[in-house]
């Protein structure tokens, strides 16, 4: 079964570091990737996606992702994160069954 | 352009109980779709409707069932609830087309609780 999956949980970083959220997906046949956040409190909503063209792809709010075909990999970064970056990012992908599929998250703890 | 609303916002029932979830799809999109986040997952998708009519299910019993009405708004309902259905449970519409390549825009959610 298509899958999508998150290796880091939570990470804390101080205000002005450099983010990289990982995000590994199966093989499914037609490209489709997408990065989603939730800051607390608030909808999920879309930072940016890939179907296909160049492999980096910017999204809102400074943030951009890089796919890898041979490391099935569209890690999140962001060169310097801000306070109000705190909040939950999802990876997610159309499994051929056309149903969203999403990582577990990660939530991101930015200091001030 | 009116968004995805969602109530209500927080519901408590106790086990055994049935609860019926309530999606207003924002302006236009005639797709929606209902997934279940339960604390620290990711969303899990539950089943999707279009055009009134179920397109698509998760690995969720039968006992979550749902309704899409002819102004794209939709019903979840959960029957016989269980402690595990304790999430928060979201609403994405999406306009009509290929759905791989459609970005959902989410509700806020709602919260139950299963006492």
């Amino acid at each position: 079964a298509q899958s999508v999956s998150q290796h880091n949980h939570h990470v804390i970083l101080s205000e002005a570091a450099s983010l990289e959220l990982g995000c590994n997906y199966s093989y499914g046949g037609t490209v489709n990737l997408f990065w989603y956040v939730q800051y607390p409190g608030q909808h999920l909503q879309l930072l940016l996606k890939y179907f296909s063209g160049d492999p980096l792809v910017k999204g809102i709010k400074g943030f951009e992702a890089e796919f890898i075909k041979s490391k099935f990999s569209f890690n999140l970064r962001k060169p310097s994160v801000q306070w109000s970056d705190t909040a939950e990012y999802f990876c997610a992908s159309y499994n051929q069954g056309g149903k969203l599929i999403f990582g577990q998250g990660t939530e991101l703890s930015v200091k001030p | 352009e009116t968004g995805v609303t969602q109530s209500p916002t927080h519901l408590i029932k106790t086990r055994g109980q049935q609860v019926t979830l309530r999606c207003s799809s924002q302006s236009g999109h005639n797709t929606v779709s209902w997934y279940q986040q339960a604390l620290g997952q990711g969303p899990q998708f539950i089943f999707q409707y279009y055009r009134e009519e179920e397109n698509g299910r998760g690995n969720f019993p039968p006992r979550f069932s749902g309704l899409q009405f002819p102004n794209y708004s939709s019903e979840l309902n959960v029957n016989a609830l269980e402690l595990d259905d304790s999430a928060l449970y979201l609403c994405a519409s999406s306009l009509p087309g290929t759905m791989r390549y459609n970005e959902q825009f989410f509700g806020p959610g709602t919260r139950l609780t299963v006492l």
